[in-house]
Formats: C-alpha cells, sequence, structure tokens
C-alpha cells in the first residue's frame, strides 16, 4: 500500500521564521507529488512535483523533490500569520482509486 | 463561478438513514473523485470516475455509492449511515487520471452522523 508521511506533524513558530516541512514517501510506479495548503475549507494546490532536484517556486513558498532518497520538502521563507494552516503532501502513482494519497499533513501555526 | 461545488455543505442526520451529498463540477475535467477526511485531518480517496470507468478504494464499505448522471456531476449516496461516518468529505476533479496539475478540490460537506 501507498504510504505518505509528513513532519512534524504541528508545529509553532513566530512570524518572520522560515519552515521547513518535510514528506516522504513509499509508493509503487511514482508518478508525481503535491503540495496542498488547507486552511478551513477546500485544500488548495501549492505545487506539483515530478522531475527530482528541481525546485518549485512562488513568492516566499518553494519546494523540491529528491526522487533517488524518496521525499520533498517545502520551505516557507519570512512566514506570517496568513501561512498559518494544514500543509498536506500527496503522491500520484495511479494505483489504489486512481487518486493522490496523502499524508496526515503539518499544522503549522504562526504566532504574531 | 465556482470550479468544484457540493452540497450541501453541512448534513446532519440520525444513524440508519440514507443520504446524498452532490458534486458538480464548470471545469471541463474528465474525472472526478471522492475523498473522505476524518477527526485527524486525514485525506483518504474513496472513489474516483473517469469517462464511466469507476475505481474504488477497496476499504471503502459498499453502503457508499457513487452514482454520475453526466461527466460534471459524481453524487455520493450513502445507504444506512453509521456514527462512523461522521467526517467530511470532499468531491475533487482533474483533467484526467494522473494529471496532478489542475486537481481542484471542493469546499466539503461535513456529515454528522447521530
Amino acid at each position: 500500500e501507498d504510504k505518505v508521511v509528513q513532519s512534524p506533524l504541528s508545529l509553532v513558530v513566530h512570524e518572520g521564521d522560515t519552515v521547513t516541512l518535510n514528506c516522504s514517501y513509499e509508493v509503487t510506479n511514482f508518478r508525481s507529488l503535491l503540495w496542498y495548503k488547507q486552511e478551513k475549507k477546500a485544500p488548495t494546490f501549492l505545487f506539483m512535483l515530478t522531475s527530482s532536484g528541481i525546485e518549485k517556486k512562488s513568492g516566499r513558498l518553494s519546494s523540491i523533490l529528491d526522487k533517488k532518497e524518496l521525499f520533498s520538502i517545502l520551505n516557507i521563507t519570512a512566514t506570517q500569520t496568513g501561512d498559518s494552516a494544514i500543509y498536506l503532501c500527496a503522491v500520484y502513482s495511479g494505483g489504489g482509486a486512481d487518486g493522490l494519497t496523502f499524508g496526515k499533513g503539518t499544522h503549522l501555526i504562526i504566532q504574531p | 463561478d465556482t470550479a468544484v461545488s457540493q452540497t450541501p455543505k453541512y448534513l446532519v442526520t440520525q444513524m440508519g438513514n440514507d443520504k446524498s451529498i452532490k458534486c458538480e463540477q464548470n471545469l471541463g475535467h474528465d474525472t472526478m473523485y471522492w475523498y473522505k477526511q476524518d477527526s485527524k485531518k486525514f485525506l483518504k480517496i474513496m472513489f474516483s470516475y473517469n469517462n464511466k470507468e469507476l475505481i474504488i478504494n477497496e476499504t471503502v464499505p459498499n453502503r457508499f455509492s457513487p452514482k454520475s448522471p453526466d461527466k460534471a456531476h459524481l453524487n455520493l449516496h450513502i445507504n444506512s449511515l453509521e456514527l462512523g461516518d461522521s467526517a467530511v468529505y470532499f468531491c475533487a476533479s482533474s483533467q484526467a487520471p494522473g494529471v496532478g496539475y489542475g486537481y481542484t478540490f471542493g469546499s466539503g460537506t461535513r456529515l454528522t452522523v447521530v
């Protein structure tokens, strides 16, 4: 069974800090890894990664994939209170019900 | 102009009842999904539906059945509701199977079984 493990499960930091969220996976037939941000409602898409070593960047957020070591990190620099959310890592492998396999998420709290 | 919309947003019902949750997407996507998010915020795939092909996660009880009247709709019907069915159910769609990009979630339906 495909498995996605995120760490830490929760993290509290102060505004302005930089955080790194981790995601490791064990899947057969890996195709892509995705990061989502979930606030009160639906998860919203952040990044999709398919190739090793290529950083995806959007503003203060960036992510990179290591397909050899089977993990990805999501970095957030100069954090703001609006970054408080659950960050979900998911992997698509085409298995199961052909959907995404999610990790349990990292609950990030940014204190003013 | 909501991309993936679900109704109702909240649903409270008694054990043993049958209920449905509706989902519609206006993105022209070919594949639709249902996910269940439990109280610990763990999201798990239940079904995917593409071009009349239904793929079911084997852990989903057969009391749950998706119904798709057309490409833009995938409704979730639940028979004989149990307390453990209480969760948030998310509908999602994507352009094609295996395409992570463009994977869009609805805002969720919070189901409470009492």
